[in-house]
């Protein structure tokens, strides 16, 4: 059965730090990727996605994530993160002629002020 | 655009007790999934509905979870009875479904809060 992988559970960084999120999921063949981004207290809303094409993707709030074929993964980045990026942030994989998603188990980061 | 409407946001039941959820989805989507959402762990799809019909229910506890979506819109999630190990957050989400599967992008409710003593 397809898996995802965040190998961090919780990551604290210093405001102005460059954050790096992992993600790794276990199908071989054509794959649909996410990211969603949960802030306290919200719900669950997209931050990025790959469909096709240019294996770096930009998402809203400066984050982009690359997406390595050979790697099977789809690192989250921030080159500069803000107190404002707290949150709970999912990796999520859909293989491309199904409709479910699979989801990793959650990165929580705190950026200190 | 108004996002997914879910009812309530907290719940406290005691075991045995029974619960239910409800989920308006956006308006023109097609689509609609419950989650449930364990502390600590990633969204776990219970059920899918493509209007008024079940694509998926693989994963949902038939024994006592339930959901229905009668007139393709709204949803309700029922558990009966409740144990302890469903106290976790039920999402639920809808989508547009168009031709191609790989552009229906999922958006989210805020939840239901579940804890059952």
């Amino acid at each position: 059965a397809q898996s995802v992988s965040q190998h961090n559970h919780h990551v604290i960084l210093s405001e102005a730090a460059s954050l790096e999120l992992g993600c790794n999921y276990s199908y071989g063949g054509t794959v649909n990727l996410f990211w969603y981004v949960q802030y306290p207290g919200q719900h669950l809303q997209l931050l990025l996605k790959y469909f096709s094409g240019d294996p770096l993707v930009k998402g809203i709030k400066g984050f982009e994530a690359e997406f390595i074929k050979s790697k099977f993964s789809f690192n989250l980045r921030k080159p500069s993160v803000q107190w404002s990026d707290t949150a709970e942030y999912f990796c999520a994989v859909r293989e491309d002629s199904n409709y479910q998603l699979i989801w990793g188990a959650g990165t929580k980061l705190i950026i200190k002020p | 655009e108004a996002g997914v409407a879910q009812s309530p946001r907290y719940k406290i039941i005691e075991k045995r007790q029974s619960v239910a959820f409800w989920c308006n989805p956006i308006s023109g989507h097609a689509t609609l999934y419950w989650y449930q959402q364990i502390l600590g762990q990633g969204p776990k799809l219970l059920i899918q509905f493509q209007n008024n019909g079940v694509v998926d229910d693989s994963q949902l506890p038939k024994d006592r979870f339930s959901a229905e979506r009668l007139k393709g819109v709204d949803s309700t999630l029922k558990i009966q009875p409740a144990k302890l190990e469903d106290s976790a957050v039920y999402l639920c989400a809808s989508s547009f479904t168009s031709g191609k599967v790989a552009k229906n992008i999922q958006y989210f409710g805020a939840g239901t809060r579940l804890s059952v003593l």
